[in-house]
């Protein structure tokens, strides 16, 4: 079974530009969830899906960064503009919402690098 | 508001020696769940094992352990005789009852094994 794929795996840019993070979670989970991981902060949770719908976005660090799940299958984050402190490893990871086991499915991440 | 201490941010052994990963947490709530996930090189965050506040019997999963005090609010992971395979980062994480499945991390403890 696939787990949870994210893309790009590494992405580098400049300051300034926008990226956009997307993610595959397992078929079937109805919960979605992006974190990051810095060696400073650890791993934050940004935002949290709820069958499709944005449960707690508390954590979203600025306007800066947006994150949609149009649809069970795919969410995006995106930052615009892009700064040197978004620098992170961001992982999306689902789960079961209504079967609680608090088993969270991460992927392998998505390492941003802005220059 | 809830935290998750993991004080040991490095760990280093030599191949089959037993370690132990020290964890507390703080929370209001009398309903909460702990957790423990294993962060391999890959990068993926791989679930270990769930216990609830009601729940404090300990565990055994072949060479791993885990030991709930909720007199202290400590849940300590215990590796028994060591592996290189073992080295990785370990996170604990605690997620209170009302708050589906959003986890609240520690800041990790990278275990190395030499051999």
């Amino acid at each position: 079974d696939a787990g949870v794929i994210q893309s790009p795996r590494h992405e580098v840019t400049e300051m300034g530009q926008e990226v956009t993070l997307r993610c595959k979670p397992i078929s079937g989970h109805n919960s979605l969830f992006w974190y990051r991981q810095t060696m400073m902060r650890g791993l934050e949770l940004l935002i949290y899906f709820n069958n499709n719908v944005p449960i707690d976005d508390s954590g979203m660090p600025e306007d800066r960064f947006s994150a949609k799940m149009p649809n069970a299958s795919f969410s995006t984050l995106k930052i615009q503009p892009s700064e040197p402190r978004d620098s992170a490893v961001y992982f999306c990871a689902s789960s079961l919402a209504l079967i609680y086991t608090g088993e969270l499915f991460f992927g392998e991440g998505s390492r941003l690098t802005v220059l | 508001a809830q935290k998750v201490t993991q004080a040991q941010t490095e760990i280093s052994v030599v191949e089959k020696e037993d370690v132990t990963l020290d964890c507390v947490y703080e929370t209001r709530d009398t309903t909460y769940y702990l957790f423990w996930y294993k962060q391999p090189p890959s990068g993926e965050l791989v679930f270990l094992i769930r216990r609830n506040s009601f729940d404090e019997q300990n565990e055994i999963s072949g060479r791993y352990s885990w030991n709930f005090q909720k007199s202290t609010s400590s849940f300590n992971f215990t590796i028994t005789a060591s592996q290189v395979v073992d080295s990785a980062v370990y996170f604990c994480a605690l997620k209170v009852g009302n708050a589906g499945n959003m986890l609240t991390f520690g800041g990790g403890t990278r275990l190395m094994v030499k051999p």
